[in-house]
This record gives structure tokens, C-alpha cells and sequence, in this order.
């Protein structure tokens, strides 16, 4: 059974730094990893897809990394500002279920 | 326009009472899922359906059933609706089932209060 580790679970920091968040999973059979922000009382939204013959994907400040082989990917936020502020999920697709998510990371950029 | 939706936003019903709550995608996609996002904040999989197949987590109370009446909704019925019921419900839907590119999208959620 697919299990997915976020740490840390909460992260607080000064508006910009640079900072990385790690996700961690059980099974490597994926097929593919995704970096998801629920902002409070909201829906998600898809930040980031890393295919499980990729090793990274890049958006404006955010950068993804995936190694399959170890069950990891980071997530890399640059310059970090206070509207990044959220809860930061990493979730896996492993087959003709639905995603398996993490906890998630509470993240808060002090201005 | 909105990718996924769903209403109501806020649901507070009695304990034992049947409720539905509804999912529409306007993105032409093949699958749709329900998950269910507890007090702790930790989404799981509840639900994975689309026209040809229904995958049930098997955790999910035979209370809960989807009802799809065409392929861009998937509705989600709650019978006797209990204490523990009490979460956010999120629909959620993709391109195809199975495969290495598919993003899923999700709706703003469903917060159910069972008093």
C-alpha cells in the first residue's frame, strides 16, 4: 500500500528566502507525482505534474524534482513571498485508483 | 468559468438523514473521483469512476455511492449520514484514468457538518 511523507509539516520563514519542501513515498511503481496548494478554506490547485520518466518541472518560481528509484521529490520555492503562504501537498498516481496524497507541508512567508 | 464545481458549498443536516452532494466538469474529461478531506486536514481517495468502470476504496461505508447520469457529472448520495461523516468532500476529475500526464483538477469542495 502506497503511503506519502511530507516534512516538514509546517515551515515558517521570512519573505525571501529560498526554501525546499521534501515528499517522500513508499512505492515506486507511479506514474506520476504532483505538487498541489489548498489555500484555507479552498479547493487545490495543481501546481506542478512530474511524469515518472522525468526528473524535474519548473513553473516561474517553483521547481520539482523526482527520484522514482528513491522515493522523493522536493519541491523549491524561490524568492518566497507572502502570498506563497498555503498548505503545499504532494500526492502520487499509482494506478486506476485516485491519488495518494501526503499531509501536506503549512507553509507561512512572514513579510 | 469554473473547471469543476459543486454545491452545495455548506452542508448541516441531522444525524440519519440521506443527502447528495453534486460535481459537474466542463473540461470534457473521461474520469471523475470523490475524496474526502477529514479534520486533520488528509485527503483520501474515496471513489474512481469513469463510463465503463467504478473503483471503491475499500475503506468507504457501502452508505456512500456515486451516480454519474452523464459523463460530466458524478454525484456522490450519502445514506444515514453519521457523526464521522462530518468532512470536506472534494470532486475531482482527469483526462484519462491511467496515465503518465494526466493533472487532475479539483473542485472547491463540499463541507459537511452532522449534528
Amino acid at each position: 500500500k502506497q503511503e506519502v511523507t511530507q516534512i516538514p509539516a509546517a515551515l515558517s520563514v521570512p519573505e525571501g528566502e529560498n526554501l525546499v519542501l521534501n515528499c517522500s513515498f513508499t512505492d515506486s511503481a507511479i506514474y506520476n507525482l504532483q505538487w498541489f496548494r489548498q489555500d484555507p478554506g479552498k479547493g487545490l490547485t495543481s501546481l506542478l505534474l512530474i511524469q515518472s520518466s522525468q526528473r524535474e518541472q519548473t513553473s516561474g518560481r517553483l521547481n520539482a524534482s523526482l527520484d522514482k528509484s528513491s522515493g522523493r521529490s522536493t519541491l523549491y520555492i524561490a524568492a518566497s513571498q507572502p502570498g506563497d503562504s498555503a498548505t503545499y501537498l504532494c500526492a502520487v498516481k499509482g494506478g486506476a485508483d485516485g491519488l495518494t496524497f501526503g499531509k501536506g507541508t503549512h507553509l507561512i512567508i512572514q513579510p | 468559468d469554473t473547471a469543476v464545481s459543486q454545491t452545495p458549498k455548506y452542508l448541516v443536516t441531522q444525524m440519519g438523514n440521506d443527502k447528495s452532494i453534486k460535481c459537474e466538469q466542463n473540461l470534457g474529461h473521461d474520469t471523475m473521483y470523490w475524496y474526502k478531506q477529514d479534520s486533520k486536514k488528509f485527503l483520501k481517495i474515496m471513489f474512481s469512476y469513469n463510463n465503463k468502470e467504478l473503483i471503491i476504496n475499500e475503506t468507504v461505508p457501502n452508505r456512500f455511492s456515486p451516480k454519474s447520469p452523464d459523463k460530466a457529472h458524478l454525484n456522490l448520495h450519502i445514506n444515514s449520514l453519521e457523526l464521522g461523516d462530518s468532512a470536506v468532500y472534494f470532486c475531482a476529475s482527469s483526462q484519462d484514468r491511467v496515465g503518465w500526464e494526466e493533472t487532475q483538477y479539483f473542485g472547491p469542495g463540499t463541507r459537511l457538518l452532522v449534528l
